[in-house]
């Protein structure tokens, strides 16, 4: 199983819908979670850390679900500019420091 | 501020030949990361460094790839004998300790080996 897990997508979605990405990681150890957005041929950026009791930004949203060892992401009122791929990232607990594994990527193409 | 840079950006060489890949991370930034990006995937852990110390280079593939940061600031990832499977997006990125939460990452360096 791989240590971070994403579907790829792509996920094409009309502007102003609500799209949902979910992320599974297989260390029950994993501390740390975050969400980076990357551009098409561009680097990765902090989208957003994800906190056990949930935190919302604006219009996203992440969770945590420890139980299933899953994280997800909620966008809401989906804009053009969002359309990226969404990296789900984990710590890697065997790490004395902030290790983390990147997922693949899903890829997100709002449309008009 | 000015953010991590990484040079050059696209880099074209011929199998078997040797490659340094250059970065400069954010001013006072400890901490450094190499990663490499194949298309389609997620940045792939390479090597960490707190301060001039490699602290985990456990991702290196192999022992044609080494790295180092002499004086705690700029990095540079070396290649020996590059292979065409050595073609990807190298990315660095810094944070401003070893624990921190944000990895502040660069341009990257597009490398395609012949």
């Amino acid at each position: 199983r791989k240590e971070v897990e994403q579907d790829p997508g792509p996920f094409n979605v009309p502007e102003g819908a609500t799209v949902a990405f979910n992320c599974t990681y297989s260390n029950s150890a994993s501390q740390s979670f975050f969400w980076y957005r990357q551009d098409c041929r561009k680097e990765p950026k902090l989208l957003m850390s994800v906190y056990s009791s949930g935190n919302e930004d604006g219009r996203f949203t992440a969770q945590l679900n420890r139980a299933s060892q899953y994280i997800s992401l909620l966008i809401r009122d989906s804009k053009l500019s969002d359309s990226a791929t969404y990296l789900c990232v984990v710590n890697d607990p065997s790490g004395g420091y902030q290790k983390v594994t990147f997922g693949t990527g899903t890829k997100l193409q709002v449309i008009p | 501020g000015a953010g991590v840079s990484q040079t050059p950006s696209n880099k074209v060489t011929e199998k078997g030949k040797y490659v340094e890949l250059r970065c400069d991370p954010i001013s006072g930034h400890t901490a450094l990361y190499w990663y490499r990006q194949s298309l389609g995937q997620g940045p792939e852990f390479l090597i960490y460094f707190q301060g001039t110390g490699a602290a985990d280079d456990s991702g290196l593939p192999n022992d044609r790839f080494f790295a180092v940061r002499p004086e705690g600031s700029v990095s540079t990832l070396k290649i020996q004998r590059t292979e065409r499977g050595d073609s990807a997006v190298y990315l660095c990125a810094s944070s401003d300790r070893s624990g921190g939460t944000e990895q502040f990452f660069g341009p990257g360096t597009r490398l395609t080996v012949l």
